[in-house]
């Protein structure tokens, strides 16, 4: 079972471009959050998307950035006209969210990828 | 809201030595507390997860324990070693939603050979 897949791994942007990033979700999981990590600060909370649905999006800026998780293929983050301070690190995590269990479930993170922008 | 400390910033150690890393959270309502390990230019490797009814997990030489009611949550290494070098984060779950981690800032630990 393949877990959380990113890509790219490395994006590179000049300023006034467009970023894409891909998140694959582990099998079987139907819902995905996006999580920033700035230079020298924890992860924070973008997004959070089931199929076809945004759920959360409290942490998102609210122009620029848009994210989508389609009925097929993977998720999407999207940066419009990219900035100097949008350089980060994007981490895209996966649940499948057992309702029936007493205990929350676990989220799987994928490996990132990190932004520069020139 | 809730925030998430981690003391110290970083900590350097001698191979062999055992590791105590602290994370303290302004909520005590969480669902849950989880350490994960972060490997530079890497993903996150989560490494034990305390459900809010348990007081502590282990695996292997890690011990986690958590004390809701004083917010606060301290990872064990035993025995250190050089491939334990890494930043270590903490990150709970709660109170808000059940979805939303909120993270410490990382504890980067150098064990040294």
């Amino acid at each position: 079972n393949a877990g959380v897949m990113q890509n790219p791994r490395h994006l590179v942007r000049r300023r006034g471009q467009e970023a894409r990033l891909r998140c694959s979700p582990m099998k079987g999981h139907s819902h995905v959050y996006w999580y920033r990590q700035l230079p020298e600060e924890g992860l924070k909370f973008m997004v959070y998307l089931q199929k076809e649905n945004i759920i959360d999006e409290s942490g998102m800026p609210k122009e620029r950035f848009s994210a989508e998780f389609p009925k097929e293929g993977p998720s999407i983050l999207r940066i419009q006209q990219v900035v100097r301070g949008d350089s980060a690190a994007y981490f895209c995590a996966s649940s499948h969210r057992f309702q029936a269990t007493r205990d929350t479930d676990t989220q799987y993170f994928g490996p990132g990828t990190r932004l520069t922008v020139l | 809201k809730q925030e998430v400390t981690q003391i110290p910033a970083a900590l350097s150690v001698p191979e062999g030595e055992n590791l105590v890393l602290n994370c303290s959270f302004t909520d005590s309502a969480i669902y849950n507390l989880q350490w994960f390990r972060q490997d530079p230019g890497k993903g996150l490797t989560s490494l034990l997860l305390i459900q809010s009814s348990q007081r502590e997990q282990t695996s292997g030489r890690l011990n986690a324990s958590l004390d809701k009611s004083s917010g606060r949550s301290t990872l064990y290494i035993a025995a250190s070693q050089p491939g334990d070098s890494a930043t270590y984060l903490c990150a709970a779950l709660g109170p808000t939603n059940d979805y939303k981690l909120s993270f410490g800032a990382g504890t980067t630990v150098t064990v040294r050979a």
